[in-house]
């Protein structure tokens, strides 16, 4: 139990445009999915807490305009990259909680999506 | 000061060695201790977790927490090439939405 999916796991595409990814809780239901950021060789770096119903919450240095955050379900959240650019090439990864137990600590972590910006 | 420190390594060892690998804190509300496996362009891999101080086992897997020194440990025993991997630490407090606070990982190589 406890599966997160990430869609797609690799996407390329070219500077200036945007690129959805997509995180689900197979098997469970989530209010709080997490978006992390990694580059290589380096930690997760969160970006923002996404709440089912309501806006995310984006951690300092993330900008919440180039980076959009939709929970619109309790199993699934999106992630938008717009106006991407080299730069933000990197692996990005979610997380969810299990709403049941929702005093629980744990976080289930998705395979990552990589993403290269041409 | 980051939050959670963590060596990056690169760790070499030869298989069957006993693997030491530790991260220090600064924040005093963290409850909840996690180490992670992650290989290349995979996601993390919980490997085991501690509420509070103590130490736990699981299998060739001993996490070991003290508060007081606020300093975390994980061992390998009898350590195999397919451990080869990015070992990372994670933190959590009782609070709020529970975030995570990840070390930068240690690289991990053991070799045959």
């Amino acid at each position: 139990g406890a599966v997160v999916s990430q869609h797609p796991s690799w996407v390329i595409c070219k500077s200036g445009t945007s690129v959805k990814i997509e995180c689900r809780s197979l098997d469970f239901q989530a209010t709080t999915m997490f978006w992390y950021r990694q580059f290589p060789k380096q930690s997760l770096m969160l970006m923002a807490t996404s709440n089912e119903g309501s806006k995310a919450t984006y951690e300092q240095g993330v900008e919440k305009d180039k980076f959009l955050i939709n929970h619109a379900s309790l199993t699934l959240s999106t992630l938008t990259v717009t106006s991407a650019h080299p730069e933000d090439s990197s692996f990005y990864i979610c997380s969810a909680r299990d709403v049941p137990n929702s005093q629980s600590y744990e976080q289930y972590f998705g395979p990552g999506t990589r993403l290269t910006v041409t | 000061q980051k939050e959670v420190e963590q060596d990056p390594g690169p760790l070499s060892v030869p298989e069957g060695a006993i693997v030491s690998l530790n991260c220090t804190y600064s924040n005093s509300a963290f409850q909840y201790f996690m180490w992670y496996r992650q290989y290349s362009r995979k996601g993390p891999e919980l490997l085991m977790y501690t509420y509070s101080s103590g130490n736990k086992e699981d299998g060739r897997f001993t996490a070991q927490v003290d508060k007081s020194s606020k300093y975390i440990s994980l061992f390998i025993r009898d350590s195999q090439p397919s451990d080869s991997a990015t070992y990372l630490c994670a933190m959590s407090s009782t609070s709020g939405t529970y975030k995570y606070i990840f070390g930068t990982g240690t690289r991990l190589k053991v070799l045959a």
